[in-house]
């Protein structure tokens, strides 16, 4: 099983829905991120956390919401999706680095969401 | 000026040829980076972190990185038709809690 489990995998759903990507993890790492994919565009922080009561949001929160349910769990919604938050999306984990250097990413398979 | 940059490629080269892949970052203070190679439609794979100034070897794969002129760069030596991917450049900028990617260089290796 892998370390970082994002559900679903694969999205499609219609403008104005709401949507809720899930991600858990065994690792046992307490720092969370939700990044955002396009294509040309790289990697972009939607938000992260790094612990159950520290929530932060990244570069493109903007039409994005995140729950840290548990040390294990952070999930991101899109309250009303529209055609522009069509992307793949990556759930990531790490652990503290060294001397508060910022440490490696361990990702999720990723979801791919298509808003129609 | 983006904060990460990196040249969208695609870089060819041949089989068996050395790949050298590039990555500048606008802030100074920055202390960590990383190079994670990404298949189509698949997560980001870590390749490389390096630190400290210098080069670092693991394999085919050497690191170098010199902070006096914000850059960071990838070497692949023997590249085979198996390195084609994405690699991804990502900074630990001061200040920020997370990493930051560049947006990617293609590299395409032909057989």
């Amino acid at each position: 099983d892998a370390d970082v489990t994002q559900t679903p995998r694969n999205r499609i759903t219609k403008t104005g829905k709401r949507i809720m990507l899930e991600c858990s993890q065994t690792k046992g790492h307490d720092r969370m991120y939700w990044y955002r994919q396009d294509p040309g565009l790289g990697l972009r922080l939607i938000y992260y956390s790094f612990d159950v009561k520290d929530i932060n949001k990244g570069e493109i929160s903007d039409g994005y919401s995140v729950s840290r349910q548990a040390q294990a769990k952070f999930s991101l919604s899109l309250e009303s999706a529209i055609p522009n938050q069509t992307a793949l999306y990556f759930c990531a984990t790490s652990d503290p680095g060294l001397a508060g250097i910022t440490g490696e990413l361990f990702f999720g398979e990723g979801s791919r969401l298509t808003v129609l | 000026q983006k904060e990460v940059e990196q040249n969208s490629g695609p870089l060819s080269v041949p089989e068996g040829a050395i790949a050298s892949l590039n990555c500048t970052y606008s802030d100074r203070g920055s202390q960590s980076f990383f190079w994670y190679r990404q298949y189509s439609g698949k997560s980001p794979e870590l390749i490389m972190f390096i630190y400290s100034n210098g080069d670092k070897e693991d394999g085919r794969f050497t690191a170098q990185l010199n902070k006096a002129s914000q850059y960071v760069s990838l070497l692949i030596r023997d590249s085979q038709p198996s390195d084609s991917a994405t690699y991804l450049c990502a900074v630990g900028l001061t200040g920020r809690r997370a990493l930051t990617f560049g947006s990617g260089t293609r590299l395409q290796v032909q057989p």
